[in-house]
């Protein structure tokens, strides 16, 4: 059964950068049939998206943070978050998530998704 | 961008009775493409709805998903104490492009 897990620092400083690791196990995120990404909930607020790629193919980002993202794979059961020149409201729960693979819901929705890992952006 | 606007924001039910949650697009959606999703407190949001009206697996039939266009509803026939969550909305545009609704909050009355 896949499952995936958010791994990464609680604890950013502002300015810096945020990296986040998603761990795949039961599957491949080299799997032609799989899409996958990340979405981030701030205290008390709703689910933003941050971005979506395709195993080492292409990458899709929210264009409010496409300028500081980077969604990557890095090994056939691993890919990554970045995101740069963090500030407190990008503190949240960072989610990783697969989008659905079968004919009757492709990437329309995120099927599968990771516990979640808190951030916090703080000095 | 599509804008999804949930309404109520948050609607007091007791157990048994029947909820009815809207979520509302500012430019028309293919009905393929809209989402529903549970959240409890501390956990990730589930998938319960996909294109508009199909449960997801392993979703009891209490659950209806309906609408089209700019308006689409969440059913829940007879609210179970396990039903009380947070629910969100999720449209899919072009080029991988999602956003969700702000989110309606179920509770006990």
């Amino acid at each position: 059964q896949l499952q995936l897990q958010e791994s990464g620092p609680g604890l950013v400083k502002p300015s810096e950068t945020l990296s986040l690791t998603c761990t795949v196990s039961g599957g491949s995120i080299s799997s032609s049939d799989y899409f996958w990404g990340w979405i981030r909930q701030p205290p008390g607020k709703g689910l933003e998206w941050i971005g979506s790629m395709y195993y080492s193919e292409s990458t899709y980002y929210n264009p409010s943070l496409k300028t500081r993202v980077t969604i990557v794979s890095t090994s056939k059961n691993h890919f990554s978050l970045e995101l740069s020149s963090v500030t407190a409201a990008d503190t949240a729960v960072y989610y990783c998530a697969r989008l659905c693979s079968s004919s009757s819901c492709y990437l329309s929705a995120f099927d599968i998704w990771g516990q979640g890992t808190m951030v916090t952006v703080s000095s | 961008e599509i804008v999804l606007t949930q309404s109520p924001g948050t609607l007091s039910l007791s157990p048994g009775e029947r909820a009815t949650l809207s979520c509302r697009a500012s430019q028309s959606v293919s009905s393929s493409y809209l989402a529903w999703y549970q959240q409890k407190p501390g956990q990730a949001p589930r998938l319960l709805i996909y294109g508009a009206s199909s449960r997801a697996t392993g979703i009891p039939d209490r659950f209806s998903g309906s609408g089209s266009g700019t308006d689409f509803t969440l059913s829940i026939s007879r609210l179970e104490p396990e039903d009380f969550a947070v629910y969100y909305c999720q449209q899919y545009g072009s080029a991988l492009m999602y956003t969700f609704g702000q989110g309606t909050k179920l509770e006990i009355k």
